[in-house]
């Protein structure tokens, strides 16, 4: 069964410091998408990057970098510099092509606490 | 160009009582879910649609119902309303089959006391 794990509950870092999400996931399907979102205290889901399962090269956007590892079944998500507003809940998620709902398969959250 | 929106916002409601939340997208997408998120938790699919005229039991779909007459609606019914009920529920919809991401909406935040 697919399924998605978000080990890390919280953490705290200072600013400026680097930080490391990581997500492992489960699935029997080839084809997948995999997601990572942000939910800010004000609590909207803010999407931040999709990548499908035949994508495996790294991507950086910003502070923002992804490193995809099929191999381990991990989609882990980095920011570099963080800031004060990057505290925020971040979530992990996978949807298979081959479930014919479509559906998103959510971790259960890491909670980021950047602090001044 | 709206996406998805979803009423109210908050509520507040009474052990047993009843309310459908509303949600609406404008982007004629055939998929559309409902997710609950307890405090402190990821989001769990309570049900989804892959069309008008469809629909399924998501994770947690015990003291819910659903309905989809039209591509653009899919509202969810609360009936006897119980504490456990309590949580921030999101819509969410998709072209699905992998084109392009899902749109949330901005949730519903509901307390039942």
């Amino acid at each position: 069964a697919q399924k998605v794990t978000q080990a890390q509950t919280e953490i705290s870092v200072v600013e400026k410091e680097d930080v490391t999400l990581d997500c492992v996931y489960e699935t029997r399907d080839t084809t997948y998408y995999l997601f990572w979102y942000k939910q800010p205290p004000s609590g909207e889901l803010v999407f931040l990057i999709r990548r499908n399962s035949f994508d495996e090269q790294n991507e950086i956007s910003g502070r923002y970098s992804w490193n995809f590892q099929k191999s381990t079944s991990s989609f882990n998500f980095t920011i570099t510099a963080s800031q004060v507003v990057d505290s925020a809940v971040y979530f992990c998620a996978l949807s298979e092509m081959e479930d014919s709902s479509y559906k998103l398969i959510f971790g259960s959250g890491t909670r980021l606490l950047v602090r001044p | 160009n709206a996406g998805v929106t979803q009423t109210p916002k908050f509520r507040i409601l009474k052990i047993g009582q009843s309310m459908t939340l509303q949600c609406a997208q404008d982007m004629n997408h055939n998929y559309m879910y409902w997710y609950r998120q307890d405090p402190g938790m990821g989001l769990k699919l309570i049900y989804y649609s892959v069309g008008a005229g469809i629909t399924d039991k998501g994770e947690v779909p015990n003291g819910y119902n659903v309905s989809r007459s039209t591509t653009e609606d899919f509202p969810l019914r609360l009936e006897l309303a119980a504490p456990s009920q309590t949580s921030v529920y999101f819509c969410a919809s998709s072209y699905g089959q992998g084109k392009g991401g899902y749109t949330f909406g901005s949730g519903t935040r509901l307390t039942v006391v």
